[in-house]
């Protein structure tokens, strides 16, 4: 079963505002990671944080991590128009495999 | 450094019909994944191998689905017969041990219609 859950499923908003993307998940991860994908297009890694983490930030990007509310969330700032995508949380069990456990996504639209 | 190579970019069979996905991954990641996304959804774990073997396998429909990864490089994802519900983008991926497995990378995808 999928993981994480993202919250909104989608979010329109303009040019220069920021985004928000909530992901929660219901057991003990190693890490969690965010990934965006154009439409018809493969996963593209944009971020990750680990379970000691609390935040981190690279370029417009700034992710949260809340463990003990087994939360996190993504921040956009001064979104464009090329931000027009959809972000996936993705986690990363503890004692796993490694592989990546998808949420359905938030589909984001940025107009000009 | 290449990046994950997928084939055929898009693939459209009928039901009952079988076929077959190929990829390979950046050099030296011995850790490889695929994963099917249904339209609307995120992707969901296949099958995972580390080298030539199989690490998890628990949500690949194996009376149907089959993979292999022979040499602990490429690998082929085969579907046989193909249902209406396989319609999907069959994404591929590696990582790599030696880097904790962190910042995987993903192919383009394979888009399957099944009519």
């Amino acid at each position: 079963s999928q993981q994480g859950e993202e919250d909104p499923q989608a979010l329109s908003i303009q040019e220069g505002e920021n985004a928000t993307m909530n992901c929660s998940y219901k057991t003990s991860i190693n890490n969690l990671q965010w990934y965006r994908q154009n439409s018809g297009r493969g996963l593209v890694h944009l971020i990750l944080i680990r379970s000691n983490e609390r935040e981190k930030h690279s370029g417009r990007l700034r992710v949260t991590l809340d463990t003990s509310k087994k939360s996190s969330s993504l921040l956009i700032t001064a979104s464009r128009a090329a931000d027009t995508a959809s972000y996936f949380c993705a986690t990363v069990f503890s004692n796993s495999g490694y592989a990546l456990n998808f949420g359905k996504g938030t589909s984001l639209l940025v107009t000009p | 450094e290449a990046g994950v190579a997928q084939s055929p970019r898009y693939k459209i069979i009928e039901k009952r019909q079988s076929v077959a996905f190929w990829c390979n991954p950046i050099s030296g990641h011995a850790t490889l994944y695929w994963y099917q996304q249904i339209l609307g959804q995120g992707p969901k774990l296949l099958i995972q191998f580390q080298n030539n073997g199989v690490v998890d396998d628990s949500q690949l429909p194996k009376d149907r689905f089959s993979a292999e990864r022979l040499k602990g490089v490429d690998s082929t994802l085969k579907i046989q017969p193909a249902k209406l519900e396989d319609s999907a983008v069959y994404l591929c991926a590696s990582s790599s041990p030696r880097t904790g497995h962190y910042g995987y990378t993903f192919g383009s995808g394979t888009r399957l219609t099944v009519v």
